[in-house]
């Protein structure tokens, strides 16, 4: 069965450090793959996706993502986190030939000034 | 560009009653679906939709119900309010069959029940 682990429930990062949240999948075919961010009373906004080709790609806001196939991973990075970046973010698969998403259950990222 | 709207954004319940959250987007997106989301679990499906006319459950339906009468909008009901169906309930939408296209939210419902 399609599964996603988000394996940090909550992350501490000192403003203008290096961010990276952890995603894990498990599909039997190369999936389709994104990252949200939920900011507090918000719904969820696209900060990028993967579907194929070049495995490193760019997103809003400044982030990047890695797939590695041999991993099972789509990690979430930035180099210099803001305070505004401050939010919750969610790891999410599109398995193909289906209609439906599997979410991981989310990393709250805090920011110190 | 309204996107996906949901309305209200707050509510609060009393056990039994029942209520109806609104979804409407404006994208002529074919798929719709609701969530909800509760502290520490991510989003569970409830209910989706492939267009009008076709709904299908997801992983949490019991307690609620949908229906699609239209590409714009998927309501989705709660006949009699449990304290476990407070929640935040998310609506979104993708525009086309491939699951390559990312789905689209709306800002969410709170509703407690009480």
């Amino acid at each position: 069965a399609q599964s996603v682990t988000q394996p940090d429930i909550h992350i501490t990062v000192s403003e203008g450090a290096s961010l990276e949240l952890r995603c894990n999948y498990s599909y039997g075919a190369t999936p389709y793959l994104f990252w949200y961010v939920q900011s507090p009373g918000q719904g969820l906004q696209l900060l990028l996706k993967y579907f194929s080709g070049d495995t490193l790609v760019q997103g809003i806001k400044g982030f990047e993502a890695e797939f590695k196939r041999s991993q099972s991973s789509f990690n979430l990075r930035k180099p210099s986190v803001h305070w505004s970046d401050a939010a919750e973010y969610f790891c999410a698969v599109g398995a193909g030939g289906t209609y439906k998403y599997i979410f991981g259950t989310g990393t709250r990222l805090k920011v110190l000034a | 560009n309204a996107g996906v709207t949901q309305t209200p954004k707050f509510r609060i319940l009393k056990i039994g009653q029942s209520m109806t959250l609104q979804c409407t987007q404006d994208m002529n997106h074919n798929y719709m679906y609701w969530y909800r989301q509760d502290p520490g679990m991510g989003l569970k499906l409830i209910y989706y939709s492939v267009g009008a006319g076709i709904t299908d459950k997801g992983e949490v339906p019991n307690g609620y119900n949908v229906s699609r009468s239209t590409t714009e909008d998927f309501p989705l009901r709660l006949e009699l309010a449990a304290p476990s169906q407070t929640s935040v309930y998310f609506c979104a939408s993708r525009p086309v069959a491939n699951s390559n296209q990312p789905q689209h939210f709306g800002d969410g419902t709170r509703l407690s029940i009480l």
